[in-house]
């Protein structure tokens, strides 16, 4: 399968909750980055962390890379009902001789006012 | 950042005929651009790679003769959605890379619907 994989596949919370998603991917990469995505849209790129590095974050996103173990996090903290939306993380993987994005399974996220 | 964009935003057309999107790099030179096909509720499937002035390399299972893909030159590659059906409608997004970078710029998507 080209896909890496996510989880949990939908998740539902509170506003004001942390939400957490996981991604795993299968190949050696030099970044991952995560996307969101609201319904029928385009995508919107949240944060890329590279390959030597552990954590980033950006406003209320922590993202963590753990390279050993092939998989990342996405943190959302203090959610909003505005951040509902499905989050994809997507992986910069060599894959015969060449560099591209292959995309996670995704993680819809509702967060209920 | 970069900026790619996808024309048209939509599109529908009738089953038996072709489509044509465009995927353009407007303030960089994208020597590699990516297809990508995105049904309802799934994630996004990469269909092809295409390097500026050869073939492009297709992904298992995507037809190569039904989904024509033209990388003429470092601003501009089309995809051709040939003898369109009703299961081809779906959400194309393009991407783009420069030479010197890793990092793919998306454009925002163009949503197919064939009737």
């Amino acid at each position: 399968s080209q896909q890496g994989e996510e989880d949990p596949q939908a998740l539902s919370i509170q506003e004001g909750e942390n939400a957490t998603m996981n991604c795993s991917y299968k190949t050696s990469i030099n970044n991952l980055q995560w996307y969101r995505q609201n319904s029928g849209r385009g995508l919107v790129h949240l944060i890329l962390i590279r390959s030597n590095e552990r954590e980033k974050h950006s406003g209320r996103l922590r993202v963590t890379l753990d390279t050993s173990k092939k998989s990342s996090s996405l943190l959302i903290t203090a959610s909003r009902a505005a951040d509902t939306a499905s989050y994809f993380c997507a992986t910069d993987a060599r894959v015969e001789g060449t560099y591209k994005y292959i995309f996670g399974t995704g993680t819809r996220l509702k967060v209920l006012a | 950042g970069a900026v790619v964009s996808q024309h048209p935003s939509r599109v529908i057309c009738k089953s038996g005929t072709s489509v044509k999107i465009e995927c353009r790099s407007l303030d960089f030179q994208a020597t590699t651009m990516f297809w990508y096909r995105q049904f309802p509720k799934q994630s996004l499937m990469l269909m092809a790679t295409s390097n500026e002035g050869s073939k492009a390399t297709y992904e298992q299972g995507v037809e190569k003769d039904k989904f024509l893909i033209n990388h003429a030159s470092l601003t501009l590659s089309t995809l051709t959605v040939t003898s369109a059906h009703p299961e081809d409608s779906s959400f194309y997004i393009c991407s783009a890379r420069g030479a010197r970078s890793y990092e793919q710029y998306f454009g925002p998507g163009t949503r197919l619907t064939v009737t």
